[in-house]
């Protein structure tokens, strides 16, 4: 398996408060994103990053903030949690793209609880 | 972005028996990526396909590309319990970007 870990790996936390996920490689990959797995809804963008202090939104970004201040951690923030961000959340990371396309590699995975 | 449908969404066989899952995208893909996820794991990676009509073969896994490079195809032979998951396809987009069919769920029973 590629060097990504994800930390924390389970957390519960209650409707409107703050919540950081981070994910750290260790392969110095230019892309890194994150997903969100809900079922019936497969795998969802959230956000990615092409470099550092370089990110863009994706598919469902709305409550959703990241940070990449160095090529090896990506931070995904959730401002005020809700019970619909309830998910499992993955972290991906992506050699530079070019003008060959690239496969994907998936950290473990955060289980997130918003009560 | 580009969205690709995968069907069936659940497929349960007896172990031996083959298996198909299948995803559709209603334009021309520039490539497409399958992936398996175990239960509670994460996924992970199985083979990419660029080229019309391109066909790859892993083991008892064979992967098809349509020639009109809008539908593509992972079909395993014997299954065996070790083949159960989630299959995913996965469309590339600008940013390198994956879009993810919905998953089709293989259960193997003895």
């Amino acid at each position: 398996d590629a060097g990504i870990t994800q930390s924390p790996r389970h957390k519960v936390t209650e409707t409107g408060t703050p919540v950081t996920l981070r994910c750290h490689q260790t392969e110095n990959h230019r892309y890194m994103y994150w997903y969100r797995q809900d079922p019936g809804h497969g795998l969802r963008l959230i956000h990615y990053s092409y470099g550092v202090k370089d990110t863009d939104k994706g598919e469902v970004s709305d409550g959703y903030s990241v940070s990449r201040s160095k090529t090896e951690d990506f931070l995904l923030t959730l401002e005020s949690a809700t019970s619909s961000q309830t998910s499992v959340y993955f972290c991906a990371i992506s050699p530079t793209l070019g003008t060959v396309y690239y496969e994907q590699y998936f950290g473990p995975g955060t289980r997130l609880t918003v009560t | 972005g580009q969205q690709v449908m995968q069907i069936p969404q659940y497929q349960h066989v007896q172990e031996g028996e083959d298996f198909t899952t299948y995803c559709n995208s209603s334009t021309t893909l520039s490539n497409i990526q399958w992936y398996k996820q175990r239960p509670g794991g994460h996924p992970v990676f199985l083979i990419q396909l660029v080229k019309s009509g391109e066909v790859k073969k892993q083991k008892r896994l064979t992967f098809q590309f349509g020639e009109a490079k809008k539908n593509s195809s992972l079909h395993i032979t014997a299954t065996q319990t070790t083949d159960v998951g989630t299959y995913f396809c996965a469309v590339t987009g600008g940013g390198n970007k994956l879009t993810f069919g919905t998953g089709t769920q293989l259960k193997v029973e003895l």
